[in-house]
């Protein structure tokens, strides 16, 4: 089946820390994989995407690279700011089924 | 970039009555949207399927009869809640997928449903 598991909440950082959130997924086929960041009380805005094993998406300051031998699409940041704390979800799009799975999101707060 | 809006952004309606949530592209054309409900806390669930002009696929568990969906054109999609319930508080969330774009998905705002 298709499902994507990502790290439990809240995680909580100082200003300037490293940021990591782990995605890891299964699927059939060839999905694309992506990061979205939903902050109180809106919608979803998409962070960033790799459509293909071994692709890097990247904004903002964000990485996230499609890992197919680890199944896994972790995202990563240098150096956090007060501003990037929101929920982030992993998700995937799996063609076959035109439909996407998503993590059950990280809350993340940074700290001044 | 491609936005999707919402309208109401938040509604409180009484219990057994019907609210109607848009569901609107406006600047491509969405030939399928979807509809998702998140309960706090959590992640996404999606509830159905729309595509213009034919009729919405809807996911195991959900009532179709409840949550009419209608996709009349282009750029609007509509999730009607029949005879709301408190249980349908909820926070729902469409997106509509651009084709010329591909397979990637524009999220609307959200729409806070508040049943007394």
């Amino acid at each position: 089946g298709n499902s994507v598991t990502q790290m439990e909440g809240p995680v909580t950082l100082s200003e300037e820390a490293f940021l990591t959130i782990n995605c890891t997924y299964t699927a059939t086929g060839y999905p694309s994989l992506f990061w979205y960041v939903q902050y109180p009380g809106e919608g979803l805005q998409l962070l960033l995407k790799a459509t293909k094993a071994d692709d890097k998406g990247s904004n903002k300051g964000f990485e996230a690279t499609y890992r197919k031998e680890t199944t896994s699409f972790h995202l990563e940041k240098g150096s956090v700011q007060v501003s990037d704390s929101a929920v982030y979800f992993c998700a995937l799009f799996n063609p076959n089924f035109n439909k996407f799975y998503f993590g059950s999101g990280t809350k993340l707060n940074v700290k001044p | 970039g491609a936005v999707v809006s919402q309208h109401p952004s938040r509604v409180i309606c009484k219990s057994g009555t019907s609210v109607k949530i848009e569901c609107r592209s406006l600047d491509f054309q969405a030939t399928t949207m979807f509809w998702y409900r998140q309960f706090p806390k959590q992640s996404l669930m999606l509830m159905a399927t729309s595509n213009e002009g034919s009729k919405a696929t809807y996911e195991q568990g959900v009532e179709k009869d409840k949550f009419l969906i209608n996709h009349a054109s282009l750029t609007l999609s509509t999730l009607t809640v029949t005879s709301a319930h408190p249980e349908d508080s909820s926070f729902y969330i469409c997106s509509a997928r651009d084709q010329i774009q591909g397979y990637e998905q524009y999220f609307g705002p959200g729409t806070r449903l508040t049943v007394t």
